[in-house]
C-alpha cells in the first residue's frame, strides 16, 4: 500500500521563479494538507484541501496557492519564490470520512531559493 | 491561538538511558494530542496519539499521557536505543471538523552506544 508520495524530492529555483509542488496521497484519503518546515522548526500549515476546495489556510501570503484534483492528488504553487521560501515542503493526507484525526505524510520536496 | 511548547533539544542520552521529553499545549476546548518522530531524511511519522483527557498513547515503547490538568503530553520511554535517534514533534489537532494541526519546534534526541 503506497503511502504519500511528493515530487520533486529536491529542486533549486533562483528568485522570483515560480515552483509547483505534487502529491499523490495514501490510498484511501481524500484530504491533503501542506506544510512548510523551515530547517530547524516544525511544519507549519499552509492550507488543506477537499473536495478540490481550499477549507483552511495558516498563516501564507496569496503567493502559496494549491489544487485538489479529482483523484485527490494536490499541487502547492509557490510565485515570486523570495529566498526565505527555502524549506522542506510537506504533503500530508487524511480521511475526513474517517474523522481525518490522523495526517500521513511524505517524505517531502526540498525547495532552495538562491 | 492554539499552539504547541516543547523542550529545546538536542536531548542526548546513553543507550538504555530513560527519555522525557516535555510538552505543553495551549487550545480552546480538548484538542487530540500526538507525538510524531521524524527520522533524517524523511517525512514525519505517527509515533502515538490521545484523544481525550487521562487517555494513555503507546507505541514502540513510548508513552505519552494525555493531561488537562496540566495541559500537558510528555513523551516517555523507559530505555532508548540507537535506533531511537530522531527528531521528535509533538502536536495538537483542533476539535472543529477540519482540524488543524499544530506542532511544536521538534526535540532532537541523539542516543550514543
Amino acid at each position: 500500500d503506497a503511502g504519500v508520495t511528493q515530487s520533486p524530492t529536491h529542486l533549486i529555483k533562483t528568485r522570483g521563479q515560480q515552483v509547483t509542488l505534487r502529491c499523490s496521497p495514501k490510498s484511501g484519503h481524500d484530504t491533503v494538507s501542506w506544510y512548510q518546515q523551515a530547517l530547524g522548526q516544525g511544519p507549519q500549515f499552509i492550507f488543506q484541501y477537499y473536495e478540490e476546495e481550499e477549507r483552511q489556510r495558516g498563516n501564507f501570503p496569496d503567493r502559496f496557492s494549491g489544487h485538489q484534483f479529482p483523484n485527490y492528488s494536490s499541487e502547492l504553487n509557490v510565485n515570486a519564490l523570495l529566498l526565505g521560501d527555502s524549506a522542506l515542503y510537506l504533503c500530508a493526507s487524511s480521511s475526513r470520512t474517517s474523522g481525518a484525526n490522523v495526517l500521513t505524510f511524505g517524505a517531502g520536496s526540498r525547495l532552495t531559493v538562491l | 491561538g492554539d499552539s504547541v511548547t516543547q523542550m529545546e533539544g538536542p536531548v542526548t542520552l546513553s543507550e538504555e538511558a530513560f527519555l522525557t521529553i516535555n510538552c505543553t499545549y495551549t487550545a480552546t476546548g480538548y484538542p487530540s494530542l500526538f507525538w510524531y518522530v521524524q527520522y533524517p531524511g524523511e517525512g514525519l511519522q505517527l509515533l502515538l496519539k490521545a484523544t481525550k483527557a487521562d487517555d494513555k498513547g503507546s507505541n514502540k515503547g513510548f508513552e505519552a499521557t494525555y493531561r488537562k490538568e496540566t495541559t500537558s503530553f510528555h513523551l516517555e520511554k523507559g530505555s532508548v536505543q540507537v535506533s531511537d535517534s530522531a527528531v521528535y514533534f509533538c502536536a495538537s489537532r483542533t476539535t472543529d471538523s477540519w482540524g488543524k494541526f499544530q506542532f511544536g519546534a521538534g526535540t532532537q534526541v541523539v542516543v550514543t552506544p
